[in-house]
């Protein structure tokens, strides 16, 4: 079982969906959670942090469950400028590597 | 510098040379990461500095790819007799380890490399 998993997608969804997203993690002892963005042929960039307690940034919701070790990404209203790769990334306590899902396609059309 | 910067930025080699690629992190990041990226591909981890401590050599494909990092800052990542799997982007990022807000990994922009 891979560390971090993600379905590759793609999510081909209007604009104006809802959509979400799940990333699962293997490591128990995980400490911290990102939810990264990645353009087509660009660097991924970090999109917002999960904390325990769930956050939300303006249309995006992220929330995370220990206990069944995952974490989520909610998108609202959809834009088509939200097409992009979303790459789920995790750290284990040990060495504070941050170990990166396959990440998931999102397509939003008009 | 203010943001994680390689070089060179695109970089063209034939079949079994060798071929350096140069990290600069974000001033103050004791962690460096190098990653690999194939076409449409996931990032795939390839090695991990933190600090004084030993790398993570882990994720290194073949004993063709090395990578050091000199004073805890530049970091250089080497592959010597290249072949055309070779043939990725290699992005380097950094973190501050133990940071309040926690460890955000920051991205360069990748170095392009085909092997021909």
């Amino acid at each position: 079982r891979k560390e971090v998993e993600q379905d590759p997608g793609p999510f081909n969804v209007p604009e104006g969906a809802t959509v979400a997203f799940n990333c699962t993690y293997s490591n128990s002892a995980s400490q911290s959670f990102f939810w990264y963005r990645q353009d087509c042929r660009k660097e991924p960039k970090l999109l917002m942090s999960v904390y325990s307690s769930g956050n939300e940034d303006g249309r995006f919701t992220a929330q995370l469950n220990r206990a069944s070790q995952y974490i989520s990404l909610l998108i609202r209203d959809s834009k088509l400028s939200d097409s992009a790769t979303y790459l789920c990334v995790v750290n284990s306590d040990a060495g504070n590597m941050l170990t990166f899902g396959g990440g998931t396609r999102l397509m939003v059309k008009p | 510098g203010a943001g994680v910067s390689q070089s060179p930025s695109n970089k063209v080699t034939e079949k079994g040379k060798d071929v350096e690629l140069r990290c600069d992190p974000i001033s103050g990041h004791t962690a460096l990461y190098w990653y690999r990226q194939s076409l449409g591909q996931g990032l795939e981890f390839l090695i991990y500095f933190q600090g004084n401590s030993a790398p993570d050599k882990s994720g290194l494909p073949s004993d063709r790819f090395s990578a050091e990092r000199t004073g805890g800052s530049v970091s250089t990542l080497t592959i010597q007799r290249t072949q055309q799997e070779d043939s990725a982007v290699y992005l380097c990022a950094s973190s501050l380890v133990g940071a309040q807000t926690g460890n955000t990994i920051y991205f360069g922009e990748g170095s392009w490399l085909t092997v021909v």
